[in-house]
């Protein structure tokens, strides 16, 4: 089982609508939880992080997270065609080192 | 300046070559850290550095690869006799010396190994 997992996708979602992305982790000692946007050919941004159990909202983002699931998700809300990219869970468990996921894909059509 | 600077951006080089890449992170940030991701893949952890600990190196796939950062700032990565299996984006990422806080990349270097 992988540290932490994520649907590669592709995701694809009409624009306007909601895309969900979910990421679940083994280590139950994590404690903090990134999202980062890759977009093809370029480096991870910084999306969102989250600590506490429940729901973080920043502009069209809403990061959840549920410790005792041991999930956490990323919703963007009113989707756009730029927000087309590959999406990255990384979870911190003891120490400083990030433990990222896959990525997932998003696809959003016009 | 304001974020992490890497260089080379690109580095093509024959197999069995030495290559170094550099990685110059956020002033003031105490951690820096390097990560490989291959074509298609997520990032693989290879090598974190915070102030004057030890190195994590638990990540580093095989004894070719070495990284310092001298001063608690600077870090060179180095892949020693490289393979083919080495070509990868190669991306530095700097954090505070908070362990809550993100990490904030670099460009990277697209390394190619012919």
């Amino acid at each position: 089982q992988k540290e932490v997992e994520q649907n590669s996708g592709p995701l694809s979602v009409p624009e306007g609508a909601i895309a969900s992305l979910n990421c679940t982790y083994s280590d139950r000692g994590s404690q903090s939880f990134f999202w980062y946007r890759q977009y093809s050919g370029k480096s991870p941004e910084l999306i969102m992080f989250i600590y506490s159990n429940g729901d973080k909202e920043d502009g069209r983002f809403t990061a959840q997270l549920n410790k005792a699931s041991q999930y956490v998700s990323l919703l963007i809300r009113d989707s756009q065609p730029s927000d087309s990219a590959t999406y990255l869970c990384a979870v911190r468990a003891a120490g400083n080192k990030l433990t990222f996921g896959g990525g997932t894909r998003v696809l959003v059509k016009p | 300046g304001a974020g992490v600077s890497q260089s080379p951006s690109n580095k093509v080089t024959e197999k069995g070559k030495d290559v170094e890449l550099r990685c110059d992170p956020i002033s003031g940030h105490t951690a820096l850290y390097w990560y490989r991701q291959s074509l298609g893949q997520g990032l693989e952890f290879l090598i974190y550095f915070q102030g004057n600990s030890a190195p994590d190196k638990s990540g580093l796939p095989s004894d070719r690869f070495s990284a310092e950062r001298t001063g608690g700032s600077v870090s060179t990565l180095t892949i020693q006799r490289t393979q083919q299996e080495d070509s990868a984006v190669y991306l530095c990422a700097s954090s505070s010396v908070d362990s809550n806080q993100p990490q904030h990349f670099g460009d990277g270097t697209r390394l190619s190994i012919l």
